[in-house]
């Protein structure tokens, strides 16, 4: 049973590039949440999707960060003129259930994205 | 706006001794409250999940909730080289139909043989 899958997992972006990351949950999940951590940072929640909808996208930038989750397919996280403090790490989980208060997430391997 | 906070450390502990980890947290209205290994340059591996007040056990693992004082914490007994990693603390809570963890910025655990 494979786990959590992201792709690539390492990014390397010039300033003002386009990244796209890549995010397949485990089989039988349709819950994805995507987090981002800064270096020496925790991991912060950016948003929240089911197949085709944006449940909570509340910590999710306003500007330039996008994501969706269509009905066949990975999960994207697309980050639109990169700056430099974009580089961090991004961590896809994904869960089983509707949103229950004893939901548990399996996250993936992570990308590495640093822009130069 | 929901905190969780945890002594970033280093914690040295020697091999074969217990270590105590804590995290303390904001919002009252959480429900669920995991712990997290994370070795450097890796993923967040679950290592424990707590809901109800109390001890639950797993191996070398017992993670404790006090909910009234907004309180977990991870005892490792027997710590071994290989524990040596960051522990972050992530709290669960759910409303209008999301779910969110927050996490803890994580303290870094140093098992010396």
């Amino acid at each position: 049973n494979a786990g959590v899958m992201q792709n690539p997992r390492h990014l390397v972006r010039r300033r003002g590039q386009e990244a796209r990351l890549r995010c397949s949950p485990m089989k039988g999940h349709s819950h994805v949440y995507w987090y981002r951590q800064l270096p020496e940072e925790g991991l912060k929640f950016m948003v929240y999707l089911q197949k085709e909808n944006i449940i909570d996208e509340s910590g999710m930038p306003k500007e330039r960060f996008s994501a969706e989750f269509p009905k066949e397919g990975p999960s994207i996280l697309r980050i639109q003129q990169v700056v430099r403090g974009d580089s961090a790490a991004y961590f896809c989980a994904s869960s089983p259930n509707p949103p229950a208060s004893k939901e548990t997430q399996y996250f993936g391997p992570g990308t590495r994205l640093l822009v130069l | 706006q929901k905190e969780v906070e945890q002594n970033s450390g280093p914690l040295s502990v020697p091999e074969g001794a217990i270590a105590s980890l804590n995290c303390t947290y904001s919002d009252r209205g959480s429900q669920s409250f995991f712990w997290y290994r994370q070795y450097s340059g890796k993923s967040p591996e679950l290592i424990m999940s707590i809901y109800s007040n109390g001890d639950k056990e797993d191996g070398r693992f017992t993670a404790q909730l006090n909910k009234a004082s907004q309180y977990v914490s991870l005892l490792i007994r027997d710590s071994q080289p290989s524990d040596s990693a960051t522990y972050l603390c992530a709290v669960g809570t759910s409303g209008a139909g999301s779910y969110q963890l927050t996490f803890g910025k994580g303290t870094k655990l140093s098992v010396i043989p």
